[in-house]
């Protein structure tokens, strides 16, 4: 049940573009996005919650494709601040509401 | 506001000792989770808690215990610790278990020998 991320890690240059895909084998209700830097806590990134929903968060935005079960996570232009570790969490149909089921995560470093 | 606190920091403790790790929340959320992340895995759930009163079992429920006797506290208690549950863990909350953003606490590294 576990989603597959990827890439696993990803090496950039700042100004550079990244995308981070996150995939299921089941139906997902909502796609919830996050990033976790070194030695902290995960920071909420973004929710979606139906399918070709698509949100943005300063140049990060993300899709949902209900039908393909999977969402992405476009990272425009990083910055140096973008480095870290990217972790889908997928709510399943069918599974305990409000659980989240998270991929190993993406590791993304940007360099200068 | 302090949002999410945990204790300890960091432990090692022997394998078959009790331990209990606590986290506090002053969100008034009503849903509260407790993970371990460990390295190549990801962040798994243990045990989850709707409202005060109640609680459920996540992923990886066998050898943790939690209990929930009111709104802002969540412990989590191993009762005869393993070198297996090495790792870090994370409480979260949210505001209830409809699909609601999770906001994580500052995590507590434990180490069984």
């Amino acid at each position: 049940q576990q989603p597959v991320q990827s890439p696993q890690a990803v090496i950039l240059r700042e100004g550079e573009d990244a995308v981070i895909n996150c995939s299921s084998s089941k139906a997902l209700y909502s796609v919830h996005w996050y990033r976790q830097k070194h030695g902290e806590a995960p920071v909420f990134l973004m929710i979606l919650l139906k399918g070709g929903e698509q949100k943005g968060h300063e140049k990060i935005s993300a899709s949902f494709n209900e039908k393909k079960q999977q969402s992405s996570l476009y990272l425009t232009a990083s910055q140096l601040s973008y480095s870290g570790t990217y972790f889908c969490g997928t709510e399943i149909y069918g599974g305990s509401q409000g659980n989240l089921i998270f991929g190993k995560g993406t590791k993304l470093s940007v360099k200068p | 506001i302090a949002g999410i606190t945990q204790a300890p920091t960091s432990q090692i403790l022997a394998a078959g000792r009790r331990m209990t790790l606590r986290c506090t929340q002053d969100m008034r959320h009503n849903a509260m989770y407790w993970y371990r992340q460990d390295l190549g895995l990801g962040l798994r759930l243990i045990h989850y808690s709707n409202t005060a009163g109640t609680t459920g079992k996540g992923e990886v429920p066998d050898g943790y215990s939690v209990s929930r006797a009111n709104t802002d506290d969540f412990p989590l208690t191993l009762a005869s610790a393993v070198p297996s549950q090495t790792s870090v863990y994370f409480c979260a909350s949210s505001n209830n278990r409809n699909t609601d953003t999770q906001y994580f606490g500052p995590g507590t590294r434990l180490t069984v020998l």
